[in-house]
């Protein structure tokens, strides 16, 4: 049984830079989540898929940052032209959609960005 | 909106005996559903226990047991026996039946367990 999965895991960038970063969820989980989590808080919602439909985006998402689903398989979060502030962990989650409160997120090890 | 409120940045506890950290919570949707995640330096959030806001009883997980007050809105959660791979920080989080999608997390407490 594999969880969800992150890559790369560090990715350290200099300024002005286009990032990428891919997430694999669980398999025959409908729903994956982006979270970007700074030093000393919990970790923040940034966009939300069910299946190939990206249905809900966070005001903390830029114009710089797009993701992706296609095929309803892994999905890829894109930063152009990074910032320093965009310095963080960047989170993936993925669940089975049971569309209720019961809908357990599980999360993958997280993507450590670091922009020079 | 939803707000998850932790006030301990940090709690000590000796190995073997129980910690209690504490989560309070606002929102004015009916219906909600608590979560703890344990988060290891590694990084993983780690799913731990759940509760949803018309169950009767007290969520319990192994070692883990949530106890839920709902008239006071918190939802402070147990860890009985600790061990020292507990040390770590733990979120609580929230979501709103109404938007059943998206976590709000607390700002975490660190846990150390001292041999």
């Amino acid at each position: 049984d594999t969880g969800v999965s992150q890559n790369p895991r560090h990715k350290i960038t200099k300024r002005g830079q286009n990032v990428t970063f891919r997430c694999d969820p669980i398999s025959e989980h409908n729903r994956l989540y982006w979270y970007r989590q700074t030093l000393g808080q919990g970790p923040e919602f940034l966009t939300y898929f069910q299946n190939e439909a990206q249905l809900e985006k966070s005001r903390l998402l830029s114009d710089r940052f797009s993701a992706e689903r296609p095929k309803g398989s892994f999905s890829t979060l894109e930063i152009q032209r990074t910032e320093q502030g965009d310095s963080a962990m960047y989170l993936c989650a993925s669940s089975l959609g049971q569309g209720t409160s019961t809908d357990t997120q599980y999360f993958g090890p997280g993507t450590r960005l670091t922009v020079l | 909106a939803q707000k998850i409120t932790q006030t301990q940045p940090g709690m000590f506890v000796q190995e073997k005996e129980a910690v209690t950290l504490d989560c309070t919570y606002d929102t004015s949707d009916p219906s909600y559903g608590l979560f703890w995640y344990k988060q290891p330096s590694s990084g993983e959030m780690i799913f731990l226990i759940y509760q949803g806001s018309y169950d009767q009883q007290n969520a319990t997980e192994g070692r883990y047991s949530l106890n839920f007050q709902k008239a006071r809105k918190s939802a402070n959660l147990v860890i009985s026996a600790s061990q020292l791979g507990d040390s770590a920080m733990y979120f609580c989080a929230m979501r709103n039946g109404g938007s059943n999608y998206k976590l709000t997390f607390g700002k975490g407490t660190l846990l150390t367990v001292n041999p």
